[in-house]
């Protein structure tokens, strides 16, 4: 299993270009998460899915677009890059479910992201 | 929101050394995870741990949620446990979607 996988893993924008940062996951999880880290900092919450088909906003959503492409992939789309959009990307999965213990949420390598 | 926060923000220790990092957090969890972040960026999970101990290996951790705190405990410390150390929880409103809220960690350095 490769678990969480994240595509690029680096990449480097000008202001006001676009892009679209993939994620997938093996695991047959339920629910999928796309989080910021900027520096100094714990990660933030963007966007996540709690199942397929279904998307919500987190604490950070302004400036980013999400779509649940299927059970495995949730990409994250930044349409106009700011340069307060530099960070690292996380995208997290987890079963979810009853039991609590489906709540554990595993993570990609992450998408070093810079905007010029 | 929930506020979670974690001490001490910054730990240097010599190998062999035993330490404690704690997370103090607001309101009630129904999740809560222990995550190590190394040097590389990459997020590993250490510990899924709401309430109750768990042990694995070198680490244990230790949730009291009704006092609303968790202890992660590394003994034995080596050079490979630098980094920063992340809680994370999520509060308890009678359903789970998994949005977790992580304090700002605590970075350990392990000195030779």
């Amino acid at each position: 299993n490769a678990g969480v996988t994240q595509t690029p893993k680096f990449q480097v924008l000008k202001t006001g270009q676009s892009m679209t940062l993939q994620c997938a996951q093996d695991m047959n999880h339920n629910s999928m998460y796309w989080y910021r880290q900027d520096p100094g900092m714990g990660l933030r919450l963007i966007y996540y899915s709690a199942s397929e088909g279904t998307t919500d906003k987190g604490e950070v959503p302004n400036g980013y677009n999400v779509s649940r492409l299927n059970k495995r992939e949730f990409s994250l789309r930044l349409e106009s890059a700011a340069p307060s959009q530099t960070s690292v990307y996380f995208c997290a999965s987890t079963l979810a479910g009853g039991s609590s213990s489906y709540n554990e949420q595993f993570f990609g390598p992450g998408t070093r992201l810079t905007v010029l | 929101g929930i506020q979670v926060e974690q001490s001490p923000p910054d730990l240097i220790l010599q190998e062999g050394a035993n330490s404690t990092l704690r997370c103090n957090f607001s309101d009630s969890v129904n999740n809560l995870q222990w995550f190590h972040q190394n040097p590389w960026g990459q997020l590993i999970n250490l510990f899924y741990i709401p309430s109750g101990t768990k042990q694995n290996g070198r680490l244990s951790a230790t949730t009291v949620a009704t006092e609303r705190y968790s202890l992660l405990y590394i003994s034995s410390s080596q050079t490979t446990d630098s980094g920063v150390y992340f809680c994370a929880v999520e509060k308890n409103y009678g359903g789970s979607q998994g949005n977790l809220i992580f304090g700002k960690g605590t970075k350990l350095s392990v000195k030779p």
